[in-house]
């Protein structure tokens, strides 16, 4: 059974750019959430998707957007990319209810 | 904004031995998570503790959780040189949503060397 799977696994971009990032939740999961991860820091909560909607947001600009499909997959959007946006950028799955999230391997996003 | 701030940052000890990593948060939670990073790679998710509990076991792993201090500890026994990684805590909010709507808020995290 695949874990959260997420692509691409590293991405070099211009800053103003914008760049498209894909996850895909494990088997079961419904509930999607991305995060940033600056080096040395923890995870930042960027949003939550459940039943195609946005149901949850960070402290992030409206730069950062996002959507779940149908089979729950999950894309987030960055527009007019900033050096600051470097950083590894994690997907989290989950069902419904309290359990521990699944997390992919993350994407490296660097910006130059 | 970090709910969790973990202490201590660094922790560096002879295998065999045990390690203790503690948490404090500011807020109510749900629940309280454990995870467990390499090398900044993807996060591993070690136990849940919920908010009615008090402590809990998996394997070499010990979670405790005190609400009335807004505080948890991980204890790792026997600890081994594959243990050497970064350990995060995350408490688990509602969001202001209705529904399932939930937040998994993330400390700066624990680098610990276990070293042969």
């Amino acid at each position: 059974d695949a874990g959260v799977t997420q692509s691409p696994t590293h991405l070099i971009k211009t800053r103003g750019q914008q760049v498209t990032l894909r996850c895909s939740p494990k088997s079961g999961h419904d509930t999607v959430s991305w995060y940033q991860q600056a080096l040395g820091q923890g995870p930042q909560f960027i949003f939550q998707y459940y039943e195609e909607e946005e149901r949850q947001r960070g402290n992030f600009p409206d730069r950062f957007s996002g959507h779940q499909f149908p089979n729950y997959s999950s894309e987030l959007n960055v527009n007019a990319l900033l050096l600051g946006d470097s950083a590894l950028y994690l997907c989290a799955s989950s069902p419904t209810g309290d359990y521990g999230y699944t997390f992919g391997s993350g994407t490296r996003l660097t910006v130059v | 904004s970090q709910q969790g701030e973990e202490d201590p940052q660094a922790l560096s000890i002879q295998e065999g031995e045990n390690a203790t990593m503690n948490c404090s948060y500011k807020t109510s939670i749900n629940n309280l998570q454990w995870y467990r990073q390499n090398s900044g790679r993807g996060l591993v998710h070690l136990i849940l503790i919920r908010s009615n509990e008090r402590e809990k076991h998996s394997g070499r792993l010990r979670v405790t959780l005190d609400t009335s201090k807004k505080s948890s500890s991980l204890l790792i026994t026997a600890s081994r040189a594959a243990d050497t990684a970064s350990y995060f805590c995350a408490t688990h909010t509602s969001g202001l949503s209705s529904g399932s709507a939930r937040q998994l808020t993330f400390g700066s995290g624990t680098q610990l060397t276990v070293l042969p």
